[in-house]
C-alpha cells in the first residue's frame, strides 16, 4: 500500500524557517517524480514544487522561488521541503504527493501538514 | 488569483447532471491533453477522478466524465448523489511556467 506521511508543520514567525518531511512507503521512491502542493485555509490547491526521480530536476512556483528548496533522499525514502523567509501567505496545509508519468496527474497524496506563519 | 478559472460553486438535485467548467488558455488546456480533476472532501486530501482529459482511474464511478473543447475543460457528474457533495479542482499542464502545472480555484458542489 502506497503511503505518504508528512511531518514538520507548525507555527513559525514571519521571516523564519521550517523543514517539512515526507516519509514514503509501499513503492520505489526513486521511480517517481514527487511534488508538494499546498492549500491555504478556505482556498484552492496550489502546486508548489516538483523534483525528478534522481533529484536533478527541481521546479518551483514563482511565489516561492529563492525561498523554498525541494529535495529527496531515495535511500531513506524521504522527500523534503525547506521553507525559508516564510511569509503570512505561506500559511497552508502542505501535501506531499506522488506524480504519475502515465496519468500526467497526481496519483497519491499524503494527509497534509499545517504550516501557520504568524507572529 | 488562479491561472485556471472555475466557478466558485455549483449545485444540483439528486439524479440530475451537472457540469463544472475549467477555463484556461492556448498555453495550457488548449495546447495539451494533460487535464486532471480532483475530488476533495472537507478536511481530507484530494483524490484524482479524471486524468488526461477523459480517463477514469480504476474504482472511480462512471458517473464522472471529462472532456475538453478549445481552452476549456469540463467535468460532468451524472445521476447526482448526496455523496458527490465536495470540492472539485481542475489541473492542467502549462508551457508558460517552468513549474508547468497549475490548478483552478476549485468548485464547491452542493447537492440540494
Amino acid at each position: 500500500e502506497v503511503q505518504l506521511v508528512e511531518s514538520g508543520g507548525g507555527l513559525v514567525q514571519p521571516g523564519g524557517s521550517l523543514r517539512l518531511s515526507c516519509a514514503a512507503s509501499g513503492f520505489t521512491l526513486s521511480a517517481y517524480w514527487m511534488t508538494w502542493v499546498r492549500q491555504a485555509p478556505g482556498e484552492g490547491l496550489e502546486w508548489v514544487a516538483n523534483i525528478g526521480q534522481d533529484g536533478s530536476g527541481k521546479y518551483y512556483v514563482d511565489s516561492v522561488k529563492g525561498r523554498f528548496t525541494i529535495s529527496r533522499d531515495n535511500a531513506k525514502n524521504t522527500v523534503h521541503l525547506e521553507m525559508n523567509s516564510v511569509r503570512a501567505e505561506d500559511t497552508a496545509v502542505y501535501y506531499c504527493a506522488r506524480y504519475s508519468d502515465f496519468w500526467h496527474a497526481i496519483e497519491y497524496w499524503g494527509q497534509g501538514t499545517l504550516v501557520t506563519v504568524s507572529s | 488569483q488562479s491561472a485556471l478559472t472555475q466557478p466558485a460553486s455549483v449545485s444540483g438535485s439528486p439524479g440530475q447532471s451537472i457540469t463544472i467548467y475549467c477555463t484556461g488558455t492556448s498555453s495550457d488546456i488548449g495546447a495539451f491533453n494533460f487535464v486532471s480533476w480532483y475530488q476533495q472532501f472537507p478536511g481530507r486530501a484530494p483524490k484524482v477522478i479524471i486524468y488526461d482529459v477523459n480517463n477514469r482511474p480504476s474504482g472511480v464511478s462512471n458517473r464522472f466524465s471529462g472532456s475538453k473543447s478549445g481552452n476549456t475543460a469540463s467535468l460532468t457528474i451524472s445521476g447526482l448523489q448526496a455523496e458527490d457533495e465536495a470540492d472539485y479542482h481542475c489541473c492542467a499542464y502549462s508551457s508558460r511556467t517552468s513549474l508547468g502545472w497549475m490548478f483552478g480555484g476549485g468548485t464547491r458542489l452542493t447537492v440540494l
